[in-house]
């Protein structure tokens, strides 16, 4: 299984709403990402955890928030998010073996739109 | 700061030209170079590259890595109009992969 799976694709949601994304992986990666990537840009990275502790924030809005309940899942939460946050969310996931360096395996995006 | 840069940003060939896509990058604790194409969806692996001098081939695909020079390049020959992508280059450092902005590439038939 080398796959790393994202729900749900599409997501439309209002800027009072809550809700969260859902990425999983079974290929035994310690570390995972979240990346969030505008029309035409390139992905920017938001969180990255390492063994299911959170290793970097890039300073993201805490309208956002990450989790990590285990090695196989991460979550996105989001709440009061804003119309310029509309873009597509990409979970990924690599081995991190301190000092190897390693593939980083994308989902397939969950595509947000709030109104 | 840290950072990849990507040349051309956007490219217009025709079926069956040559073309070269140019990463350069600027980072401390260098772990490894790799290349992603992109349509619409989520960017899928091309190339892995850790050490310089050794290229990577794959099909029409190749890419090579100058750790002096802190560059690479992927080179697709024969292009085809499914060749049609963003290609962007990522640098793994630390535990962090930073992207370059990509190149735009059009193959018109």
């Amino acid at each position: 299984d080398t796959e790393v799976t994202q729900t749900p694709k599409h997501l439309v949601m209002g800027m009072t709403n809550k809700k969260s994304l859902k990425c999983e992986q079974h290929m035994g990666h310690r570390a995972m990402y979240w990346y969030k990537q505008k029309a035409k840009k390139p992905p920017e990275l938001m969180f990255v955890y390492s063994y299911e502790k959170l290793s970097i924030n890039e300073s993201v809005p805490s309208r956002f928030s990450p989790e990590c309940p285990n090695s196989s899942l991460l979550n996105l939460h989001l709440h009061a998010l804003q119309p310029e946050d509309s873009a597509l969310y990409l979970c990924a996931s690599s081995q991190d073996v301190l000092g190897a360096p390693g593939e980083l395996f994308f989902g397939e995006g969950s595509r947000l739109t709030v109104l | 700061e840290d950072k990849v840069v990507q040349s051309p940003l956007s490219l217009v060939v025709h079926e069956g030209d040559t073309v070269t896509l140019n990463c350069s990058y600027e980072v401390t604790n260098f772990r490894s170079l790799l290349w992603y194409k992109q349509e619409k969806k989520a960017p899928t692996f091309l190339f892995m590259l850790t050490s310089s001098g050794i290229e990577k081939k794959s099909g029409r695909l190749s890419s090579i890595l100058d750790k002096k020079e802190l560059f690479s390049i992927l080179n697709i020959t024969a292009t085809q109009t499914g060749d049609s992508a963003i290609y962007l280059c990522a640098v793994e450092y630390g535990q962090n992969f930073v992207f370059g902005p990509g190149t735009r590439l059009s193959v018109l038939p």
